[in-house]
This record gives structure tokens, sequence and C-alpha cells, in this order.
């Protein structure tokens, strides 16, 4: 089992949609978690951090549920530039990427 | 503007031959890392180093060695190049605070014929 799981996708939304992905970590050692974007073609950016009472930035926001062992990154009022690949990412003393979720916003 | 700058963006080789992956930071960061990505397995970790001369393995160092003789450069090398090593390469930094905030290149797209 992976250490960092999500679901590759690909998720088609229309423009103005809600999505939510999930992402599932096996190691409850895990120190911190963190969202990253990742272009087509192109290297992965901090997205944002994932705090255990939730943190929110702009229509982005970001959940963590130890108890389950899973973090999530809902998007409200999806844009056409939201399209990219998100990788959930784990922090045990080194960092753990998920193999990444595509979004695809359509007009 | 904060950068990490990769030597080469594709490249293509031949089986046997010796690659050399290039790295420059400018941000003064201590960590480097030096990452492949393939499709349906992420980012997969190969060697990271914590100061100069120093290294350690990743998840999958087999087939690659590292080099870093001075803080801002991180170099990858393939000793003897396979086609399974056909990949996309990320080198990555990150200050010592220790956040998640790793800062990548552009990647180096390399083909091993």
């Amino acid at each position: 089992r992976k250490e960092v799981e999500q679901d590759p996708g690909p998720f088609n939304v229309p423009e103005g949609a809600t999505v939510a992905f999930n992402c599932t970590y096996s190691n409850s050692a895990s120190q911190s978690f963190f969202w990253y974007r990742q272009d087509c073609r192109k290297e992965p950016k901090l997205l944002m951090s994932v705090y255990s009472s939730g943190n929110e930035d702009g229509r982005f926001t970001a959940q963590l549920n130890r108890a389950s062992q899973y973090i999530s990154l809902l998007i409200r009022d999806s844009k056409l530039s939201d399209s990219a690949t998100y990788l959930c990412v784990g922090h045990t003393g080194k960092l753990i990427f998920g193999q990444g979720t595509t979004l695809q916003v359509k007009p | 503007d904060v950068k990490v700058t990769q030597s080469s963006r594709y490249l293509v080789k031949r089986t046997g031959e010796k690659v050399f992956l290039e790295c420059v930071q400018d941000m003064d960061h201590e960590n480097m890392f030096w990452y492949r990505q393939d499709p349906g397995l992420g980012l997969r970790l190969i060697y990271f180093s914590y100061d100069v001369k120093m290294k350690e393995k990743g998840d999958i160092p087999e087939g690659y060695s590292v080099s870093r003789e001075k803080k801002e450069r991180f170099s990858l090398i393939l000793e003897s190049a396979s086609t399974n090593q056909t990949s996309m390469y990320l080198c990555a930094s990150r200050g010592k605070s220790n956040t998640g905030e790793l800062f990548f290149g552009e990647g180096s797209r390399l083909t091993v014929l």
C-alpha cells in the first residue's frame, strides 16, 4: 500500500462547480500535510498547507482528519485556470507525494 | 524571485552512456533533492542532500549517484543509462526551517534509447 494515495481522476467539472479531492495516508506518524499544484508540463508548486483545524485560502479549503487518516481539498466556484494536477503530500521527516489527482474544468 | 535551475530541459541519450543532470539554486538552501516523476507512480525520491558533501539515499537510489560540492549545486549522475531510466527528473530545494515547501526546477525530461 502506498503511503499517500489519491484517486488519479481525471475529474471533469463545469466552470463554477465545487469539487473535492480526498487523499489517504497510511503512516499515522505523519507530522504535517500539504497540497501542491502541478500544471501540465510544469513543476509542482505549493498550493497550501493543511492544518488540523482546517484552513481556507480564497476558494480553496483544506481539511485534515487524523482519526480517519485522510486530507481533503475543496475548490469552490471552479475556474478554467484551476485545471491542473493536485498533489497530496505527507511529511514524515521526509516528504511523501501522492501520485496526484487531475482536474479539468470545462467551459 | 527564487529560482531552481536545471541545466537541460530535454535530453536524449543511448543505453550505457553516462548522464549528468545539473541543478543550481539561488536561495542559499541547505536541503536539495532529486526526484523522478512517472505516470501512475508520482514523484519518487532518488537522493537528497542536507549539506555540502553530504548525501542520503532516497527511495529509489539504484542506478544513480549524486554530487554536492557546493551549497548551490546538486548533480545527479547516471553512470550507465538504461531505458528504464527514461523519465522526468525534478530537482528541488528547501530551507533549514523544515517546512513542507519545496521549490522545484522546471524538470529535465530524459529519454534513453
